[in-house]
């Protein structure tokens, strides 16, 4: 079954960049795995799903300001041009027989 | 457009038992793997179950031998019979698929 590690948090300034990690547990590094955004009290949001080669698909109204990218057994979200709703919880997930989720990141814009 | 609407969420104690549901509309639920999802006071998602398009079921083994998912196609809605249940059941519910989640619901489990 493959772990998913993430930070436990991180922050950034209004209108900068910030790039989450994710990294799957060895003997995995090929999975796929989601991104989802959970604004503070709200339901969680699908964001995208990013495979090992950097591709990636999001969701429906997904902002350009996301985008995904991998190298080796880490999967990216990077957020550009911060707003301050984007200050939330950031959630990776991955499947083999069942869902996995990773830890989270709480991201906090300054 | 796909929507997830769940209910059956309470207070209820030790050892109780209730019912979620996950209505959906915008897709058929048979065809899609749904899962169950939970979130305790303060803390990330977990994963509680899921229910594959040909009918295969997974429990995390927390719940495993208490909690039981089901959908009824008739209805497109997706079920989790709740059984036995403890303090640390305690949580919000989310049903979700791919790309989507519902609302979720609170379960606290207490006397």
């Amino acid at each position: 079954q493959p772990v998913l590690t993430q930070s436990s948090s991180a922050s950034a300034s209004l209108g900068s960049s910030v790039k989450l990690t994710c990294t799957l547990s060895s003997g995995h590094s090929s999975y796929i795995i989601a991104w989802h955004q959970q604004q503070p009290g709200k339901a969680p949001r699908y964001l995208m799903k990013l495979e090992g080669s950097g591709s990636y698909n999001k969701g429906s109204g997904v902002p350009d300001r996301f985008s995904g990218s991998s190298s080796g057994a880490d999967r990216y979200l990077t957020i550009s041009n911060l707003q301050s709703e984007d200050e939330a919880d950031y959630y990776c997930e991955t499947w083999d027989s069942n869902p996995v989720f990773g830890g989270g990141t709480k991201l906090t814009v300054l | 457009e796909v929507q997830l609407v769940e209910s059956g969420g309470g207070l209820i104690q030790p050892g109780g038992s209730l019912r979620l549901s996950c209505a959906a509309s915008g897709f058929t639920v048979s065809s899609n793997y749904m899962s169950w999802v939970r979130q305790a006071p303060g803390k990330g998602l977990e994963w509680v179950s899921v229910i594959y398009s040909g009918g295969s079921t997974y429990y995390a083994d927390s719940v495993k031998g208490r909690f039981t998912i089901s959908r009824d196609n008739s209805k497109n809605t997706l079920y989790l019979q709740m059984n036995s249940l403890r303090a640390e059941d305690t949580a919000v519910y989310y049903c979700a698929r791919e790309g989507d989640w519902g609302q979720g619901t609170l379960v606290t489990v207490s006397s």
